[in-house]
């Protein structure tokens, strides 16, 4: 019955390599989203989308491409890995935009060598 | 700019004590706060949050103060207990936002002592 789930949930892979990570809610919300947290535990939101609909892309680079196939799901894509890339991605889900709380996945630890 | 602060990085509890955790923010426009609990292996949960037109909430244990004149935010956990260690991250929306970005401030760390 896990709310906001996202796979896999550790990710080891070299640099250069291209890699995804998957993101489901079950929580029938309409906006879902990407953070980043770095090793000193920064978060830091790189992406949102409402409805499929793409509404924040918090100056990420383009080797980061998000997809959300529908409202329930929320992938994203890296291509071309670079070390500087390893951290906690985690995935969000709000009920709408705005002023809502939102509920987190357990994240997927990347570590690029 | 855009920043959410805490005052302190790391806070020690004896169990059974009362915690008190601050946040700082800068943005004077915003709305919304939200108290996030974050333990080893897992993502953020969420505690309590306050709109900007509330100076106080409380939860179950747990109660939010919001002053806006000095922009700070506390969050006080009643009686703490050994399961309340974790890191905490108190987080806003911006007013001119209404997109859902939540600003996270860099965390506190919360220990409690049997």
């Amino acid at each position: 019955d896990t709310a906001v789930s996202q796979t896999p949930k550790y990710l080891v892979t070299q640099m250069g390599n291209d890699k995804s990570i998957k993101c489901e809610q079950n929580l029938g919300h309409d906006t879902m989203y990407w953070y980043k947290q770095d090793s000193k535990k920064f978060l830091k939101i790189m992406f949102s989308y409402n409805n499929k609909e793409l509404i924040i892309n918090e100056t990420v680079p383009n080797r980061f491409s998000p997809k959300s196939p529908d409202k329930a799901h929320l992938n994203l894509h890296i291509n071309s890995l670079e070390l500087g890339d390893s951290a906690v991605y985690f995935c969000a889900s709000s009920p709408r935009q705005g002023n809502s709380p939102l509920h987190f996945g357990n994240g997927t630890r990347l570590t690029v060598t | 700019g855009e920043s959410v602060g805490l005052h302190l990085p790391t806070l020690s509890v004896q169990e059974g004590d009362n915690s008190i955790i601050n946040c700082a923010y800068s943005n004077s426009a915003s709305d919304y706060f939200i108290w996030y609990k974050q333990e080893s292996g897992k993502g953020p949960q969420f505690i309590i949050d306050i709109r900007s037109n509330m100076d106080k909430r409380q939860g179950q244990r747990v109660t939010v103060l919001l002053n806006k004149t000095v922009k700070h935010l506390s969050l006080q956990i009643a009686a703490t207990q050994p399961g309340d260690s974790a890191v905490y991250f108190c987080a806003e929306t911006p007013n001119s936002s209404n997109t859902g970005k939540l600003i996270f401030g860099q965390g506190t760390t919360l220990q409690v002592k049997p």
